[in-house]
């Protein structure tokens, strides 16, 4: 079982729509989760961090962590194609990441 | 722009070469990384150095030798690179190296050297 997973899609949501992305992992221990997008040709940038169980939300991005299903989750309301890139789950405990959610948000 | 300072951005080198990633930062964070990134894969952990001292070292190559000369200056010098060695590497920092060993705060990368080995 790898570290942190994450299904690589692509996942195509029209634009508008919720966009869902999900991530598993497998140490219990974690303890701090973050969400990181990053354009093609481009370096990750911190989109949120999550350190507890529950949702957090920032602007239209809400992270939902649920430590006892370890899962945690990116929601991105009202999607605009701006929002096409590879979203990447990371995890601390060495900041393993998965291996990336590529979304495409469809004018 | 970042605060996380990379150079060169690109770099292509021989196999016979030797050469040096240079990364900067001036957040005061504590914590200094390399990533290795091959074309739609996630970033891989390298290297990573708190408070000046390399506390991870992922099973890299010693073809491959990081140097922290101080908190705020992180190098990777290159040697005898192999053509699959080709990727873009990235540095990041993050404030500190978290609790017990566990990593808390999020990282700040800087845009990356894209390495070319020929």
């Amino acid at each position: 079982q790898k570290e942190v997973e994450q299904n690589s899609g692509p996942l195509s949501v029209p634009e508008g729509a919720i966009a869902s992305l999900n991530c598993t992992y497998s140490d219990r221990g974690s303890q701090s989760f973050f969400w990181y997008r990053q354009y093609s040709g481009k370096s990750p940038e911190l989109i949120m961090s999550i350190y507890s169980n529950g949702d957090k939300e920032d602007g239209r991005f809400t992270a939902q962590l649920n430590k006892a299903s370890q899962y945690v989750s990116l929601l991105i309301r009202d999607s605009q194609p701006s929002d096409s890139a590879t979203y990447l789950c990371a995890v601390n405990m060495r900041t393993i990441f998965g291996a990336g959610t590529r979304l495409f948000v469809k004018a | 722009d970042t605060e996380v300072t990379q150079t060169p951005k690109h770099l292509v080198m021989g196999m016979t070469n030797k050469k040096s990633l240079k990364c900067e930062q001036h957040m005061g964070h504590r914590a200094m990384y390399w990533y290795k990134q091959k074309a739609k894969k996630p970033p891989e952990l390298m290297f990573v150095y708190s408070y000046e001292k390399l506390s991870i070292n992922e099973s890299v190559p010693s073809r491959f030798s990081p140097e922290c000369p101080n908190s705020s200056l992180l190098n990777l010098h290159l040697h005898a690179l192999q053509p699959e060695d080709s990727a873009l590497y990235l540095c990041a920092s993050s404030q500190d190296q978290g609790v017990g060993g566990s990593y808390n705060s999020p990282l700040h990368f800087g845009n990356g050297t894209r390495l070319t080995v020929t």
